[in-house]
């Protein structure tokens, strides 16, 4: 089992839509998790961050985690051609441990 | 603003040459990474540094070096480069808090060897 593990995709919704973005991981032990975007060509973007429980909330971005699951998502409302990209999730264990990504899923927002 | 840099942005080598790839960062982290990603692939962790004078081998087997002599500096030699190489090349800093915040990332390095 990989340790973080996301549907590779592609993703398609049309534009105005909510896109949904899983992810689970297989250590217990983690304890902070991160949403990042990387369009193509380019080095990967920070755009999510979470520790605990619940929902947290940025502008059209959500990230949802749920530990007991070893679950955490991203919804964005509002889907823009420009948030056409791939969003990786990145799983750490604290603060002296190395991130862990996954693959990655691509999302395509069709005008 | 993302204040990590990374030279060359595109390289293109012949079989056998040395390289570096250079690393800088003017956020003060400690914590510094290489990673490589092939197109379309994950992002695979090569090497890593938790301070000068430190450096560590990642999860993937690579034939290139790291050194940590400066802080703000983490360079990536390649001291025979092969066609197996040809990779993007992505450096990242880690603020020095008691948490951990994400990384930050550079803009990368392509290199094409042939």
């Amino acid at each position: 089992q990989k340790e973080v593990e996301q549907n590779s995709g592609p993703l398609s919704v049309p534009e105005g839509a909510i896109a949904s973005l899983n992810c689970t991981y297989s250590d217990r032990g983690s304890q902070s998790f991160f949403w990042y975007r990387q369009y193509s060509g380019k080095s990967p973007e920070l755009i999510m961050s979470i520790y605990s429980n619940g929902d947290k909330e940025d502008g059209r971005f959500t990230a949802q985690l749920n530990k007991a699951s070893q679950y955490v998502s991203l919804l964005i409302r509002d889907s823009q051609p420009s948030d056409s990209a791939t969003y990786l999730c990145a799983v750490s264990k604290g603060s002296n441990y190395k991130l862990t990504f996954g693959k990655g899923t691509l999302l395509t927002v069709n005008p | 603003e993302a204040d990590i840099y990374q030279t060359p942005r595109y390289l293109v080598i012949g079989t056998g040459k040395k390289i570096t790839l250079e690393c800088s960062q003017t956020m003060g982290h400690d914590k510094m990474y290489w990673y490589q990603q092939d197109p379309g692939m994950e992002l695979h962790l090569i090497h890593y540094s938790y301070g000068v004078n430190s450096t560590e081998k990642g999860d993937l087997s690579s034939e290139s070096t790291v050194s940590r002599i400066r802080t703000e500096h983490f360079p990536l030699t390649l001291e025979s480069a092969r066609p197996s190489h040809t990779s993007q090349y992505l450096c990242a800093s880690s603020d020095p808090g008691p948490g951990n915040y994400g990384y930050t990332f550079g803009s990368g390095t392509r290199l094409t060897v042939v």
